[in-house]
């Protein structure tokens, strides 16, 4: 199948550390992504990670992969409020232009 | 990053006429472009996939009459919802993607409803 999941929801105070986490079920995925969605808006690449990678950090940013598991996540370092919004991670299928969204998590942060 | 519009930003039709978006890439050329929906508080569901020049590759269950997709050039991707019906309403949001296999741009979306 191509379920892609997520938690829903997640709440943390300013400063701290938030960690999206998503599941995944095709392992022939060459390309992970994590894009943010502000409401009303379109989607915006955060970051991404190719599948022979365990972690790639980019600033605040920091992904994990987990292929094993087909698990993936991202660290949002110092959390701000302007980084309350939906993130959905993302996968591409080996041998396809498609990408196949996860359920979505809403990131809310308190001051 | 690479920039994609999409035009309208939002439309209100009634039931019965047809509506066309329009997604454009900016400063880049596109080679495929993406159409997807978003019902409210829900994900992204892949709608087609187009390649210039080329017939629309549509997902399971989307009917291809029904969504028209135009990929004329490598700028340029329509979306026109024929027949609308209040059910079509919906979040569109299209993407684009270069020659690099691993970045693809979203539109800001198009919000279309239907009365």
């Amino acid at each position: 199948g191509e379920d892609v999941e997520q938690s829903l929801f997640l709440s943390v105070r300013e400063g701290d550390s938030s960690v999206i986490n998503c599941t995944y079920t095709d392992s022939s995925s060459t390309y992970l992504y994590w894009y943010k969605q502000e409401p009303g808006a379109g989607l915006q690449l955060l970051t991404y990670i190719f599948s022979n990678m365990d972690m790639k950090q980019d600033q605040r940013l920091t992904v994990l992969l987990n292929k094993k598991d087909k698990h993936l996540s991202l660290r949002i370092a110092d959390t701000q409020t302007g980084d309350s919004a939906i993130y959905f991670c993302a996968e591409s299928p080996a041998g396809t232009d498609k990408l196949i969204f996860g359920t979505g998590t809403r990131l809310q942060v308190f001051p | 990053g690479a920039v994609v519009s999409q035009h309208p930003s939002w439309v209100i039709c009634k039931s019965g006429t047809s509506v066309k978006i329009e997604c454009r890439s900016l400063d880049f050329q596109a080679t495929t472009m993406f159409w997807y929906r978003q019902f409210p508080k829900q994900s992204l569901m892949l709608m087609a996939t187009s390649n210039e020049g080329s017939k629309a590759t549509y997902e399971q269950g989307v009917e291809k009459d029904k969504f028209l997709i135009n990929h004329a050039s490598l700028t340029l991707s329509t979306l026109t919802v024929t027949s609308a019906h209040p059910e079509d309403s919906s979040f569109y949001i299209c993407s684009a993607r270069g020659t690099r296999r691993d970045e693809q741009y979203f539109g800001p979306g198009t919000r279309l409803t239907v009365t």
